[in-house]
């Protein structure tokens, strides 16, 4: 069945990076595009980044656009997020998603990431 | 960006309820809307996409309608696991912007 396992999370400092991982298995990974998606804790969605499968495209939300950047590694079936200058507001539970083409279909259990001093 | 504005952002049914909840986009986004559950504590879970097609395993109570600016998720007849809240989502163009949710309590 479809797996996807996130890591790396934790307690951060203002201004450090982190990096997430999400291991996938049960599909064959190269052939999918992957999100990452974060939900501050009671609140809503938040959309991320988004890494397609062919031709190295790679995609961002404004809020994060310059600070993270999404990776794959197909031989490894899996997704990153390399998270830099992190702020307080970064705090939340980040997931690693599947793309379905017209849906996220899969979704990690998530990771914490909390910025605090 | 594609602004997606879910109303209401709750509401209070019973169970046996018919539901009706409404997405629209800042601008069209001809019919790639997806709708998705979330339980607390959950992940989301895919119920629609396409703004109509229901996915594999979920209920016929639900069903999606709409195009271009105007979507909605209806569930025929609230049963006691359907509170939750629901989430719309466009697969238009980056960002793929999510709605703000809409959070369905018994009443």
């Amino acid at each position: 069945q479809v797996q996807l396992v996130e890591s790396g999370g934790g307690v951060v400092q203002p201004g450090r990076s982190l990096r997430l991982s999400c291991a996938a298995s049960g599909f064959t990974f190269r052939y999918y595009g992957m999100h990452w998606v974060r939900q501050t804790p009671g609140k809503g969605l938040e959309w991320l980044s988004f890494a397609a499968h062919v031709g190295n495209n790679k995609y961002y939300a404004d809020s994060v656009k310059g600070r993270f950047t999404i990776s794959r590694d197909d031989s490894k079936n899996s997704l990153y997020l390399d998270m830099t200058s992190l702020r307080p507001e970064d705090t939340a539970l980040y997931f690693c998603a599947r793309d379905g083409i017209s849906g996220i279909d899969f979704w990690g259990q998530g990771i914490l990431v909390t910025v605090s001093s | 960006d594609i602004q997606l504005t879910q109303s209401p952002s709750f509401l209070s049914a019973s169970v046996g309820d018919r539901v009706t909840i409404t997405c629209r986009a800042s601008q069209g986004i001809s019919s790639f809307l997806a709708w998705y559950q979330q339980k607390p504590g959950k992940v989301p879970k895919l119920l629609i996409y396409e703004a109509s097609t229901l996915q594999s395993g979920v209920p016929s109570r639900f069903s999606g309608s709409g195009s271009g600016t105007e979507f909605t998720l209806t569930i025929s007849s609230l049963q006691p696991e359907d509170f939750a809240t629901y989430y719309c989502q466009q697969f238009t163009t980056f960002p793929r912007t999510f709605g703000q949710g809409t959070e369905v309590e018994i009443k």
